[in-house]
């Protein structure tokens, strides 16, 4: 059964201190996304990918965050230095997707606590 | 650019109630409307999907129709059960959001037996 793969599932860290999350999409899907979630602020587009190649990144603080694509089966989020707001569950997706349609597929989350 | 909006919850119902939960967007052009559900503790997995006016989405029960006219999309079910406890994302994809997903605030429903 095909499914996204996320780790870590959880990790607590102390403010300023490098966060690597990492993400395996399906195989075949072209184009991957970062989504971070909290109660505040609900489901927020970090930054996505198609083919690898980054298309937004435009919900990312720059400053901190970067995504990459190395190869087409790990995406990563890193944060560095993290910050206590930073905290969230953060979800990656793949799918196959063009202008209209597409259905995208959910890791089941990084939860990250940033002390 | 384009956005989606949910009725605000939480939404609390007896087992065996009817369920709507509420969703209107703004788009440019013809996008295609879904809505996905997250259980505690899970991501978000697809509940159904309408990708043109008038068309109707269901799945497990759950229905929802593409209402271009009222720029509306909202979920239905004629009876809901304890294990319907979630979360449900309104989306859309299409429009300016091309190639991604749009999402509403989502909705916390819980059910009680």
């Amino acid at each position: 059964d095909a499914r996204v793969t996320q780790t870590p599932r959880h990790k607590v860290t102390e403010m300023g201190q490098e966060v690597t999350m990492r993400c395996q999409p399906i195989l075949g899907h072209n184009t991957v996304f970062w989504y971070r979630q909290t109660m505040m602020q609900g489901l927020e587009l970090l930054a996505y990918f198609r083919n690898r190649a980054p298309l937004d990144d435009s919900g990312m603080p720059k400053d901190r965050f970067s995504a990459e694509m190395p190869d087409a089966t790990l995406a990563t989020l890193k944060i560095q230095p993290s910050e206590p707001r930073d905290s969230a569950v953060y979800f990656c997706a793949s799918g196959l997707v063009s202008a209209s349609t597409g259905e995208l597929f959910f890791g089941e989350g990084s939860r990250l606590t940033v002390l | 650019g384009d956005s989606v909006t949910q009725m605000e919850g939480p939404v609390t119902l007896s087992e065996e109630a009817f369920l709507t939960i509420n969703c209107t967007y703004t788009a440019t052009g013809y996008p295609s409307l879904f809505w996905y559900v997250q259980y505690p503790g899970e991501g978000l997995q697809l509940l159904l999907k309408a990708t043109k006016a008038d068309d109707k989405g269901s799945n497990k029960g759950f229905e929802a129709t593409y209402r271009k006219e009222t720029t509306s999309f909202h979920l239905e079910k004629g009876s809901v059960q304890v294990s319907d406890s979630a979360v449900y994302f309104c989306a859309l994809s299409g429009g300016t959001s091309y190639g991604k997903l749009t999402f509403g605030q989502g909705t916390i429903l819980t059910v009680h037996p």
